[in-house]
């Protein structure tokens, strides 16, 4: 199947400082999305992004469609207690024997410092 | 509109015993899908279903059966619980139109 590899793997920050995580594939993806998963809760979608190159914000997250469509980056701003949770990056599969599934990577474990 | 519910919340079973997960959305998605997660390990698919009465394997299917007798429905079985089957299980659904999977606040369960 194919393969996404996030990093860093966790993340301890003070709160107030930007926040930088990537995904890297072994093959294309056309779409790639970014969740949220809060402590104790279900993955929640942040950002998708459908265009190479597409740089899409939502509030003080930004996130990169890469120009290869190998990658995707995710930055975060000026960080608060509550940015605290698992981001997953995600890519839907291409081909038709796998129509429907989502590859996602290992999560980045974001904690921030007050 | 309650999105994707799953029920039980919390489960505590032994080694042997058999359960039944159940999953419920009702935004007429029409695919659904079963994860596990364990620490250090994201999200790992167990099995999934493009449409009523169809089923497929995912990444880690082994000891788990599913159905989908319901589109709104899809139904995770452990027919003889494993210590490894501990574990937070998460539901997912999704419209064919997009490629946005929606999650439930997930299912947690200890195998003793």
């Amino acid at each position: 199947g194919q393969q996404l590899n996030q990093s860093p793997q966790s993340m301890f920050i003070q709160e107030g400082e930007d926040v930088s995580m990537n995904c890297t594939s072994s093959s294309i993806f056309n779409t790639w999305l970014w969740y949220k998963q809060d402590p104790g809760e279900g993955p929640v979608l942040l950002i998708a992004l459908y265009k190479a190159g597409e740089l899409t914000s939502n509030g003080r997250l930004t996130a990169q469609f890469g120009i290869t469509r190998k990658d995707s980056f995710l930055n975060i701003s000026a960080s608060i207690p509550s940015d605290v949770g698992i981001y997953f990056c995600a890519g839907p599969s291409d081909r038709g024997s796998t129509l429907g599934r989502l590859y996602f990577g290992r999560g980045t474990q974001l904690t921030v410092w007050p | 509109n309650a999105g994707v519910t799953q029920t039980p919340k919390f489960r505590v079973l032994k080694t042997g015993q058999s359960m039944t997960l159940l999953c419920a959305q009702d935004m007429n998605h029409e695919y659904m899908y079963w994860y596990r997660q364990d620490p250090g390990m994201g999200l790992r698919l167990i099995h999934y279903s493009v449409g009523e009465g169809t089923t497929a394997k995912g990444e880690v299917p082994d000891g788990y059966n599913v159905s989908r007798l319901k589109k709104q429905n899809f139904l995770l079985g452990l027919e003889s619980a494993a210590p490894s089957q501990t574990s937070v299980y998460f539901c997912a659904s999704m419209s064919r139109r997009q490629e946005t999977q929606y999650f439930g606040p997930g299912t947690r369960l200890l195998v003793l």
